[in-house]
């Protein structure tokens, strides 16, 4: 099956700071989602960006297909932003609906 | 505009038993799809719903079982609990097909004891 890995595992900022987190893909894809998952365990969409740049607020987006790689970008980090930051892809081709996810980016923002 | 919704959202079972769980899809959306998240790690596919018939699956057991109902809603089923399916269950709802945006319930947290 198609493989995702997130990079880094786990980062630290300080309040203000930027970030970026990165997600590989082993696969080509018609899907890739990038959630935010708070202490509860929900799972909120940031965005779904299977190609192209998007940007929402502070946050924003950028998966180059081609090169099988996705990029989120953090700017002006607050101690909400603090979670657990997950990249899921759908490969393409076939029956297949899925979503396979990476391990995630544990982020802690201190004030 | 509801979004995804699941219950319950904690349970406790003993080694053995059964348990069901629910989720009503977003509304306007046709398909639902099940994940198992254990701690510290990424959800993983369990099986997807459309058009009440089980469409696709992950590598889980047959002790894994679901439904979908004419209204959309679905149900997964657990039998013969194992310690190891303490996780969280989530629910996706999406529009038919593998490209569109899956949006996810607030999960049921399952602990067999």
């Amino acid at each position: 099956g198609i493989q995702v890995e997130q990079s880094p595992p786990d980062l630290i900022l300080q309040e203000g700071a930027n970030s970026t987190l990165r997600c590989n893909f082993s696969d080509s894809v018609n899907n890739l989602q990038w959630f935010h998952q708070n202490p509860w365990g929900q799972l909120i969409n940031l965005f779904y960006i299977p190609s192209g740049t998007k940007q929402n607020g502070r946050l924003s987006a950028t998966t180059v297909a081609t090169e099988r790689y996705s990029l989120l970008y953090i700017s002006s980090s607050q101690t909400t932003d603090s979670g657990v930051y997950f990249c899921a892809v759908a490969r393409s081709g076939g029956s297949n609906y899925k979503l396979t996810f990476g391990k995630g980016t544990l982020l802690t923002v201190n004030p | 505009d509801a979004g995804v919704t699941q219950s319950p959202t904690h349970l406790i079972k003993t080694r053995g038993q059964q348990v069901t769980l629910r989720c009503s899809p977003k509304s306007g959306h046709d398909t639902v799809s099940w994940y198992q998240q254990a701690l510290g790690q990424g959800p993983q596919f369990i099986f997807q719903y459309y058009e009440e018939e089980e469409r696709q699956r992950g590598n889980f057991p047959d002790r894994f079982s679901g439904h979908q109902f004419p209204n959309y809603s679905s149900e997964l089923n657990v039998n013969a609990l194992l310690l190891g399916d303490s996780a969280l269950y989530l629910c996706a709802s999406s529009l038919n097909g593998g490209t569109y945006e899956q949006y996810f319930g607030p999960g049921t947290r399952l602990t067999v004891t």
